[in-house]
């Protein structure tokens, strides 16, 4: 069964710190995986996608890694802000076949002045 | 910076009634879907919608559930008789290319059926 588990499914850091969330799947064949953050009571937002050729994505503080052999990807956020805290989810998508994607419960952040 | 559009932000119903979920997606976008996320779980996929018939469509999506694009612009979710268990967060999302590049979501339905 296709699964997407995503830790620490909380986390509270401080202004300023780095912090680094995962993201482990067992979803096959693999086509890509997306980290979405979700603000309470939104849409989720895109922050990056990857395919399987690609070992790191970056969009401004945020960077993701994948690591397709064991299935594993990490979002790592840069000098934290107020504003980041939302919830991180992780979606994985196959390739050929169904469509519908995997989420994962997600990573819920919270960045305290 | 184009967005996917939803009305009505939220929306009280009683049990057993119809209620109709709106959306306007991004004018150039091809694929079509909704998504629901119950209060402290993770998102859910419904239903993917291409060429005006639905490509996909997950367990949750029965016979209570249908989607229709009236229009060259709307794309609408119906849920015939509502149960309390329908209530949650209902997101469109659409996007140009199936697999969710570009994919973009609306900022949500609240329903809450009481």
């Amino acid at each position: 069964k296709n699964q997407v588990e995503q830790s620490p499914q909380s986390l509270i850091i401080l202004e300023g710190k780095n912090c680094t969330l995962q993201c482990n799947y067992t979803v096959s064949p693999f086509s890509n995986l997306r980290w979405y953050k979700q603000d309470t009571g939104r849409g989720p937002v895109s922050l990056t996608i990857m395919t399987f050729s690609e070992n790191t994505k970056s969009n401004g503080r945020y960077t993701a890694t994948l690591d397709a052999d064991t299935k594993q990807s990490s979002l790592h956020i840069t000098a934290s802000q107020l504003s980041d805290s939302a919830s991180y989810i992780c979606v994985v998508s196959v390739r050929g076949g169904s469509y519908i994607p995997t989420f994962g419960r997600g990573t819920s952040l919270i960045v305290h002045p | 910076e184009p967005e996917v559009t939803q009305t009505p932000s939220h929306q009280v119903t009683q049990m057993g009634q119809e209620v109709i979920l709106r959306c306007v997606p991004i004018s150039n976008h091809l694929y079509f879907y909704w998504y629901r996320q119950i209060l402290g779980q993770k998102v859910e996929f419904l239903v993917s919608f291409y060429n005006n018939e639905i490509s996909e469509k997950s367990e949750i999506f029965d016979d209570q559930f249908s989607v229709e694009r009236p229009d060259g612009s709307n794309f609408t979710l119906k849920i015939r008789s509502t149960k309390l268990e329908d209530s949650a967060m209902y997101f469109c999302a659409s996007s140009e290319e199936d697999r969710m590049v570009g994919y973009t979501f609306g900022s949500g339905t609240r329903l809450t059926v009481v």
